[in-house]
This record gives structure tokens, sequence and C-alpha cells, in this order.
């Protein structure tokens, strides 16, 4: 079995200042793990993927996340804030890498506050 | 747009009630998805297509009963639903048939409402 935990369900940060959400997972697989965004009123979209290259993982608007074996996270941070950060951040592991998967797992989401 | 198109964006429905939701993709996936997402509660996984064919129904009543019809067309049949069904259904396409390392591209979703 595999699960996603999201350590706040909500962060808050002034504009500016550096983002950090957490994300830790358990696997029996050596997992693909995923950050997708979600704006209000609008899908997910993915923000970046690691699938066993490189731990560090840049991503999509200044966004990157490290993946750390030992400590079983994924964390994700950007160095400053911009307003248009604001939105529902999902980290999200896959049961297999590499392809025949049963679905993703998905954490229940932190809410990206920031203030002005 | 993401390529992944969901109508209608909003639906309200009373419980006797007979609608369909809709997503279309032109990105040449191969594999389809439909997604709950309910406030406070992680997404969850209703059903897959592959190459239209079912290959996934994660207990989902039978009230909710999905439809590939072709490679870019899902739809999602609703009838008799319960208000606790109100939430946001997302679609999502992949490259591959469930293969993660592609990631996949979410529709906007409708939101769903039961009344």
């Amino acid at each position: 079995a595999q699960s996603v935990t999201q350590l706040d369900s909500h962060v808050s940060v002034s504009e500016g200042t550096p983002v950090l959400l957490r994300c830790n997972y358990s696997s029996s697989y050596s997992p693909s793990l995923f950050w997708y965004v979600q704006h209000p009123n609008k899908g997910l979209q993915l923000l970046l993927k690691y699938t066993s290259a490189a731990t560090l993982v840049k991503g999509i608007n200044g966004f990157e996340a490290e993946f750390k074996k030992s400590e079983t996270s994924f964390h994700l941070t950007k160095p400053s804030a911009h307003m248009s950060d604001a939105a529902e951040y999902f980290c999200v592991v896959s049961r297999y890498s590499g392809g025949g998967a049963d679905g993703l797992t998905f954490g229940k989401g932190t809410h990206l506050i920031i203030q002005p | 747009e993401t390529g992944v198109t969901q109508t209608p964006r909003h639906l309200v429905m009373g419980m006797t009630n007979k609608k369909s939701l809709k997503c279309e993709q032109h990105l040449g996936h191969n594999a389809m998805y439909w997604y709950k997402q309910s406030a406070k509660k992680p997404l969850e996984l209703m059903f897959v297509y592959s190459l239209e064919e079912r290959v996934e129904n994660n207990s989902v009543p039978s009230r909710f009963s999905p439809e590939c019809p072709n490679s870019s067309h899902l739809f999602l049949h609703l009838h008799t639903l319960q208000p606790e069904d109100s939430a946001l259904y997302l679609c999502a396409s992949s490259q591959v048939f469930l293969s993660s390392n592609y990631g996949y591209t979410f529709g906007s979703g409708t939101r769903l409402t039961v009344v």
C-alpha cells in the first residue's frame, strides 16, 4: 500500500518570501512523485515530477522539489512567493514507476495563501 | 486551456434527474480518467479507460455510469444521485495507459450540486 501525507493543510507566506510545502510518502515500490497545482475553479496542472532520475527536480513557475529517500519526503519549495502562487497544491504518488500503474494516490492538499 | 475540455462547468440537478458530464481531449492520449474531488478529501479515482476499454472501476455506485465511445471522448452518465455526490468531477488523460511517468492532463472540472 502507499500513502501521501501533506503535513500542512494551510500555509501562509508574505509575497517575496520563500515557500515550503511539505510532503511525506510511503510506498512499497520505487515511487514516481508529482506536485500538482489547482487554482480556483480550475483543473489540476502538473508542476513537476520525479521519476527516479535527478533527485532535485525543477518545475514550472520557479518551483522545485527534492526527493529524499532516507526521509521519504518530497517537499516543494520556491525562493520567492508571488501573488499568483496562491492556490491549492497536491502531492501525488504513483503506485508503480514506469507504467502499469493502478492510478495515483493524492494527498489532501495544501492551501497556499500569499500575503501582500 | 489544458487540452482537456469538460462540459458543463457547473451543473445543478435534482435527485431524480438524469444528466451527463462530457470530457474531450485532442492530445492523442490513449487513456482517460474520471476523478471525484470532494471538500476536505483527497481526489478519488472513479474510472479508467484505456483505448476505449474500461480497465478500472473503483467500487463506484451504479448511479454513475461511464461511457467512452472513442479515444477522444469520455462521458459520465448520472442518475438518481444523492446530495453527498455533490463534488467537483475531474476528467484527466494520459499519453500511455496509466503510465505516471508522463503525468496526467486534467480538465477544469464540472462542479456538480445535487439538490
